[in-house]
């Protein structure tokens, strides 16, 4: 009955590589949102989307690309991964009309 | 843009100790507050949240007061203990629907016995 689920946990690749985070919800909530945390914790948006609408893209490289199948799902690919890509990426939600998230447990991405 | 700075860390405490992590905050208009935490390990969760000026929110014996004048939203707690260690995010959102957070650098807290 996990609300945000994140898949998968832990995620260790070479430079060069593609790879892909899943997250899902299951609270029916229209907006979901990657976040990115760096190793002195900060974190800082990266994308949302509202009933599968890219609503928010900052400045991120575009190596990475969100993908929303559903307003359920929310996908995170990346491209090309680079050392600096090495961080805990996290998922979350928020039902429409409020102003707070529920955060999925994260993914720790270690590039090599 | 808006942006939220918390008291830099880490913070250790004695079990009991009072506790207190700054949190001030600048943004074009009128924002709610909120602090998460974030135990080892594990994702984020809401601890407590403040709409406006002067709510007080509360939650496990934490507590935070919205003051608009000092743009300050500082987290209280009276006595910590061992389980409150974690790492502590202030942060703010403008608008409702989906609107991003904003966060703070983060609070590491130890509690030691």
């Amino acid at each position: 009955d996990t609300a945000v689920s994140q898949t998968p946990k832990y995620l260790v690749t070479q430079m060069g590589n593609d790879k892909s985070i899943k997250c899902e919800q299951n609270l029916g909530h229209d907006t979901m949102y990657w976040y990115k945390q760096d190793s002195k914790k900060f974190l800082k948006i990266m994308f949302s989307y509202n009933n599968k609408e890219l609503i928010i893209n900052e400045t991120v490289p575009n190596r990475f690309s969100p993908k929303s199948p559903d307003k359920a799902h929310l996908n995170l690919h990346i491209n090309s991964l680079e050392l600096g890509d090495s961080a805990v990426y996290f998922c979350a939600s928020s039902p429409s009309g409020t102003d707070y998230s529920f955060f999925g447990p994260g993914t720790r991405l270690t590039v090599l | 843009g808006d942006s939220v700075t918390q008291m830099e860390g880490p913070v250790t405490l004695s079990e009991e100790a009072f506790l207190t992590i700054n949190c001030t905050y600048t943004a074009t208009g009128y924002p709610s507050l909120f602090w998460y935490v974030q135990y080892p390990g594990e994702g984020l969760q809401l601890l407590l949240k403040a709409t406006k000026a002067d709510d007080k929110g509360s939650n496990k014996g934490f507590e935070a007061t919205y003051r608009k004048e000092t743009t300050s939203f500082h987290l209280e707690k009276g006595s910590v203990q061992v389980s409150d260690s974690a790492v502590y995010f202030c942060a703010l959102s403008e608008g409702t629907s989906g609107s991003r957070l904003t966060f703070g650098e983060g609070t590491q807290l130890t509690v030691n016995p």
